[in-house]
């Protein structure tokens, strides 16, 4: 079990351009959630889906940001026309979706936006 | 809405002493799971230990147990006998029972020094 995984590690995209981040859950996990990680404001949620199925994108900004999971062993946060205020970590995390719900994070993908 | 409030941003211990890092919550719900998160100094999220609303005894694994009072809407997290390595940001966790979000709150940072 190779745990969740996050690609790429680190991205440099300058302002304006389009960044795609990359999530392959752990086999098996139904739900999978994008979280965005700053100093300002922690562990903000952004997005999840249950069984591919986009559920709950409250925390999402409405315009730029998109997020798909075109199938069950890989999901996808978009952001357009990138701006510094991107700069974060972005967190990928998986759960079996049970009432337990424990989270498995992937070990982030740090944007910075020049 | 849901809401995790954690006050304490930074706690200073010496090894082999006991901790307690102070979480307070809002939820609406009857039915909802308070769970403490790790993230070591490389970034690494990690579960710890999860309480069930519905449940009255306080959760334990290893030397990390909780202090659940339900009418203070409180989950503290007891860390026993600190490690060097317990060093690291605890996140305070909250899902309700009608959804598989998960809301943090915004860390306290350990330091455990010898």
């Amino acid at each position: 079990n190779a745990g969740v995984i996050q690609t790429p590690r680190h991205k440099v995209t300058g302002k304006g351009q389009e960044a795609t981040l990359w999530c392959e859950p752990i086999s098996g996990h139904s739900a999978v959630f994008w979280y965005r990680q700053t100093i300002v404001q922690g562990l903000e949620f952004l997005t999840y889906f249950r069984n591919q199925a986009p559920i709950d994108d409250s925390g999402m900004p409405k315009e730029r940001f998109s997020a798909q999971m075109p199938n069950q062993s890989h999901s996808t946060l978009k952001i357009q026309s990138t701006q510094p205020q991107d700069s974060a970590v972005y967190l990928c995390a998986s759960s079996l979706g049970t009432s337990q719900n424990t989270l498995y994070f992937g070990a982030g993908t740090r944007l910075s936006v020049l | 809405a849901q809401k995790v409030t954690q006050t304490q941003t930074s706690i200073s211990v010496m090894e082999k002493t006991t901790v307690t890092m102070d979480c307070v919550y809002e939820t609406q719900d009857s039915s909802y799971f308070l769970f403490w998160y790790k993230q070591t100094a490389s970034g690494e999220i990690v579960f710890l230990i999860r309480q069930d609303s519905y449940k009255k005894e306080n959760a334990t694994v290893g030397h990390y147990s909780l202090n659940f009072q339900k009418p203070k809407s409180s989950i503290g997290l007891i860390i026993t006998a600190t490690q060097i390595e317990d060093s690291a940001v605890y996140f305070c966790a909250m899902r309700e029972g009608n959804t598989d979000k998960v809301v943090f709150g915004t860390g306290t940072r350990l330091q455990v020094s010898p």
